[in-house]
């Protein structure tokens, strides 16, 4: 059963583009929206985050915004540079039993041509 | 970077064999967690610890077991490998279980079983 579906799958857009990625979740417990960035032989690192009661949050050229009526939430790359081409994943948090556990989308690869 | 080692970062390895991964962490974090990455399924969640000999499953635990004996240990055993185990294996930490708590990732494990 998959919690947080992700799309695209991949993206290819020029250097200066605005790619977007787009999130939907299910479970309405989920109070922590995480996006990671993963580069090729690396392990995932977070990139920027949001809480539902905040509409949109921006760090940088990243942007989030949040839909919590819709249960959905994208991210938005301004400028996007070539050093930005990696794996991008949502994520939603919910509490488990003992922790916090993250229930990551498929993610998206997206590749920032010069 | 978080003070996390995985080892092996490589390892081939036959159909039935036990085999053990290590996670190492010199952050002194009470929770520890593994996942494994697979094309087109994203992270999913192995096993997670949240302290010393406290252990419990994610959404992928069969087949798999985990032990936590210090707080910078964290264990994960194919008790006996299968070809749908061949992953790359990415250990995660985190200071506090509780939401806006940034997971660090390990440099992940590739693990083939032939």
């Amino acid at each position: 059963q998959q919690q947080v579906k992700q799309s695209p799958q991949s993206l290819i857009v020029q250097k200066g583009g605005i790619p977007i990625i787009n999130c939907a979740y299910e479970n309405t417990a989920f109070d922590y929206f995480p996006w990671y960035q993963q580069f090729p032989g690396k392990g995932p690192a977070l990139l920027i985050a949001i809480r539902p009661d905040v509409s949109e949050k921006k760090e940088g050229r990243f942007t989030i915004s949040f839909n919590k009526s819709a249960k959905q939430f994208s991210l938005h790359i301004m400028d996007s540079q070539p050093g930005d081409s990696a794996t991008y994943f949502c994520a939603g948090s919910y509490s488990g039993a003992g922790s916090y556990q993250l229930t990551f989308g498929k993610g998206t690869k997206l590749s920032v041509i010069p | 970077d978080a003070g996390i080692t995985q080892s092996p970062r490589h390892k081939v390895t036959e159909t039935g064999t036990p085999v053990t991964l290590r996670c190492h962490q010199t952050e002194n974090h009470r929770y520890m967690y593994w996942y494994r990455q697979d094309p087109g399924h994203g992270l999913r969640l192995i096993h997670y610890s949240y302290g010393v000999k406290d252990t419990d499953k994610g959404e992928v635990s069969d087949g798999y077991s985990v032990s936590r004996s210090k707080t910078e240990d964290f264990l994960l055993t194919l008790e006996s490998a299968t070809s749908s185990q061949t992953s790359v294996y990415f250990c995660a930490i985190s200071e506090y279980g509780g939401p806006n708590t940034e997971a660090f990732f390990g440099q992940g494990t590739r693990l083939t079983v032939v």
